[in-house]
C-alpha cells in the first residue's frame, strides 16, 4: 500500500544534541512538507520542497534543517537551535498541481521529547 | 497573509446529536477549503474538500459549504457517533496562481468528545 511512513515514532533527545526524524514516501508525489504540531495552535509549516533538491522555508524554520535528494525522503534534522523542541512533527506529501486543490497525504507522526 | 479562524473548543456532545464545528477563513486569492481530522495518536486524514464558491463537500455524514460572501466553511454532521470523537481542523490552500507550492494554512484544531 501507498502512504508516507515516518520514523521513529517516539523520541527523546537530551538538551544540546541534534536529532533526525525520517519520512519516507512511495506515493510518487512531488511535493513534501514538514509540519509542527503543539496544542491549542493548529499546525505550524516548518520546511516544503517541491522538487529534488529544492526547498523553502516555512513559517518556523528557524532551529530546523531538511535536505531533499531522493524525491521519496525528506528528512528533517531539529538542531540544537532550536529552543523548544518538543513537539509532534508531521510529514505530509502531495502531487501538487498549479490552481489544482491539493490534497495533502500525511503521515502518522513523530513525537520528541526534550529532557 | 491568509489564516484560518475555528471556533473555540473543546466540544462535547452526547452520542446522536447535531454537530457543528464553525470557521472562517482569510485569504487574497481564490482559496480550496478542506477539512481534516486527527484520530488519537495518528496523523490527519482528509475529511472533506471544496474547491470554488456555493461547492458542498461530503463524506461520512460530514458535510461543508464553500460559502464566499461570508467567508465561511462550517462544519455539519446531523447525528454524531462515538466513534467521531477525534480533533477536527479547517485548512485552506491558495494556490490559484502557483506560488504556494500546495502549502495548506490550518485553523487552530477543534477537540470533538462524543459520549455514549
Amino acid at each position: 500500500d501507498g502512504g508516507i511512513t515516518q520514523s521513529p515514532k517516539y523520541l527523546f533527545r537530551k538538551e544540546g544534541q541534534n536529532v533526525t526524524l525520517s519520512c519516507e514516501q512511495n506515493l510518487n508525489h512531488d511535493a513534501m512538507y514538514w509540519y509542527r504540531q503543539d496544542p491549542g495552535q493548529g499546525l505550524r509549516l516548518i520546511y516544503y520542497s517541491q522538487i529534488v533538491n529544492d526547498f523553502q522555508k516555512g513559517d518556523i524554520a528557524e532551529g530546523y534543517s531538511v535536505s531533499r535528494e531522493k524525491k521519496e525522503s525528506f528528512p528533517l534534522t531539529v538542531t540544537s537551535a532550536q529552543k523548544n523542541p518538543t513537539a509532534f512533527y508531521l510529514c505530509a506529501s502531495t502531487p501538487w498541481q498549479v490552481g489544482g486543490a491539493n490534497v495533502l497525504t500525511f503521515g502518522a507522526g513523530s513525537r520528541l521529547t526534550v529532557l | 497573509g491568509d489564516s484560518v479562524t475555528q471556533m473555540e473548543g473543546p466540544v462535547t456532545l452526547s452520542e446522536e446529536a447535531f454537530l457543528t464545528i464553525n470557521c472562517t477563513y482569510t485569504a487574497t486569492g481564490y482559496p480550496s477549503l478542506f477539512w481534516y481530522v486527527q484520530y488519537p495518536g495518528e496523523g490527519l486524514q482528509l475529511l472533506l474538500k471544496a474547491t470554488k464558491a456555493d461547492d458542498k463537500g461530503s463524506n461520512k455524514g460530514f458535510e461543508a459549504t464553500y460559502r464566499k460572501e461570508t467567508t465561511s466553511f462550517h462544519l455539519e454532521k446531523g447525528s454524531v457517533q462515538v466513534s467521531d470523537s477525534a480533533v477536527y481542523f479547517c485548512a485552506l490552500s491558495d494556490d490559484a496562481g502557483g506560488t504556494s507550492y500546495g502549502k495548506l494554512t490550518f485553523g487552530q484544531g477543534t477537540i470533538l468528545t462524543v459520549h455514549p
